[in-house]
């Protein structure tokens, strides 16, 4: 399986700031990375795909970026919405899809 | 837009067999498209992906979990199911079906939980 590490696993923030979160993976995975975002008692939600495409409906403050092993998500101006939990995800190798811990964003 | 609603048992006995269902609507299954999958939170909040099934059958497994799961799909009521032997409390977690295309979980349903405990 392919191991995916974030970092931090969570950070204190203020509406306005900007704030990345990174995600690093055992082996390199051709943008082959997906973000998703979970609000307490909900259901994750996909943010982006392919290292850098925003889902559908998806905000332009958030940004995804990276290359082979290394992949960050940046938040800019921080909205009082945006406070949830952050997960990573590779689907390059394809017979087992893994997930990141989770990265917690809270506020300050 | 697909719609996603899980149903379970909310408590299972050790060693026994959990069995939970996906009811798809938006879309029919049959139309092909999306792979649907099973995911689970577990209490740490860690998530893991379980399974993935085609409208055709064709399945995938997490393979270290591979011996004690079922994934099926009912084409005719448009929903999909995930069975799981012999249940310990490490299969305690809050169990998701997503759509799923190339790998990317596109839509989630809400979850249901299962508690694992005599």
């Amino acid at each position: 399986d392919i191991q995916m590490t974030q970092s931090p696993s969570s950070l204190s923030a203020s509406v306005g700031d900007t704030v990345t979160i990174t995600c690093r993976a055992s082996q390199a995975i051709s943008n082959s990375l997906a973000w998703y975002q979970q609000k307490p008692g909900r259901a994750p939600r996909l943010l982006l795909y392919g290292a850098s495409r925003l889902g559908n409906g998806v905000p332009s403050r958030f940004r995804g970026s990276g290359t082979g092993t290394e992949y960050t998500l940046t938040i800019s101006s921080l909205q009082f919405e945006d406070f949830a939990t952050y997960f990573c995800q590779q689907y390059s190798d394809s017979l087992s899809w893994t997930f990141g811990q989770g990265t917690t964003v809270d506020i300050k | 837009q697909v719609q996603l609603q899980e149903s379970g048992p909310g408590l299972v006995k050790p060693a026994q067999t959990l069995s939970v269902t996906c009811k798809v609507s938006g879309v029919f299954i049959s139309s092909g498209g999306y792979f649907w999958s099973w995911i689970r939170q577990h209490p740490d909040k860690g998530l893991e992906w379980i399974a993935d099934i085609y409208y055709n059958g064709t399945r995938k497994y997490n393979p270290s979990l591979k011996s004690r799961l079922t994934i099926d799909v009912d084409t005719a009521d448009n929903q999909v199911s995930l069975i799981v032997k012999s249940v310990t409390a490490a299969d305690t977690a809050m169990y998701y079906c997503a759509s799923q295309v190339r790998g990317v979980f596109a839509s989630w349903g809400r979850g249901t939980q299962v508690i694992v405990s005599s």
